[in-house]
């Protein structure tokens, strides 16, 4: 089952604009992960938010995680063409050390 | 990409055959999954190994079997291949132990999988 739910599903935006991207979630976590996947590779590890944080920062990447909605962020401020992806979300409901992904938004940044 | 490989990248087979993909880390860890990813599906966790021969099963394991004999290897056996199983095939490894707040994964570049 899929725990993570993003929205939108897809996203299209000129270079410069900013790209935000939501993803709910159903049940507790310890974390919430943003990967990234350019066409026809594997998942790269954006950035992760623990349970106890409300926002983090890394580069141009801002996630924010409100744990009363069960909701997450992700904001990519002053977007370029090398931003085209797909953006998923993860979370870690437990100890088992396993993830659950959402099904991805795909952004298209265009020049 | 931590050192994580696998093979083959492409394969294509005929339906009962049975296939076997492998997950190669060169960094030790210990947690090691494989994941299916399909159109309107997103990854879907198919097995994963927490030790050398300590595994369990994800959310979509009928027809998949594994093994890890080795750290280093994580094997993806489909018994008897059928058109379902065409997918895009992911092996991931994890730095933390299982428990740790920080388990970010690391994937490795695919298997793309065709059975006809």
């Amino acid at each position: 089952s899929q725990q993570g739910e993003e929205d939108p599903q897809a996203l299209s935006i000129q270079e410069g604009e900013n790209a935000t991207m939501n993803c709910s979630y159903k049940t507790s976590i310890n974390n919430l992960q943003w990967y990234r996947q350019n066409s026809g590779r594997g998942l790269v590890h954006l950035i992760l938010i623990r349970s106890n944080e409300r926002e983090k920062h890394s580069g141009r990447l801002r996630v924010t995680l409100d744990t009363s909605k069960k909701s997450s962020s992700l904001l990519i401020t002053a977007s370029r063409a090398a931003d085209t992806a797909s953006y998923f979300c993860a979370t870690d409901g437990g100890n088992t050390g396993k993830l659950i992904f959402g099904q991805g938004t795909t952004l298209q940044v265009k020049p | 990409d931590a050192g994580i490989t696998q093979s083959p990248r492409h394969k294509v087979t005929e339906t009962g055959t049975p296939v076997t993909l492998r997950c190669h880390q060169t960094e030790n860890h210990r947690y090691m999954y494989w994941y299916r990813q399909d159109p309107g599906h997103g990854l879907r966790l198919i097995h994963y190994s927490y030790g050398v021969k300590d595994t369990d099963k994800g959310e979509v394991s009928d027809g998949y079997s594994v093994s890890r004999s080795k750290t280093e290897d994580f094997l993806l056996t489909l018994e008897s291949a059928t058109s379902s199983q065409t997918s895009v095939y992911f092996c991931a490894i994890s730095r933390t132990s299982g428990g740790a707040k920080d388990n970010e994964q690391f994937f490795g570049p695919g298997t793309r999988l065709t059975v006809l």
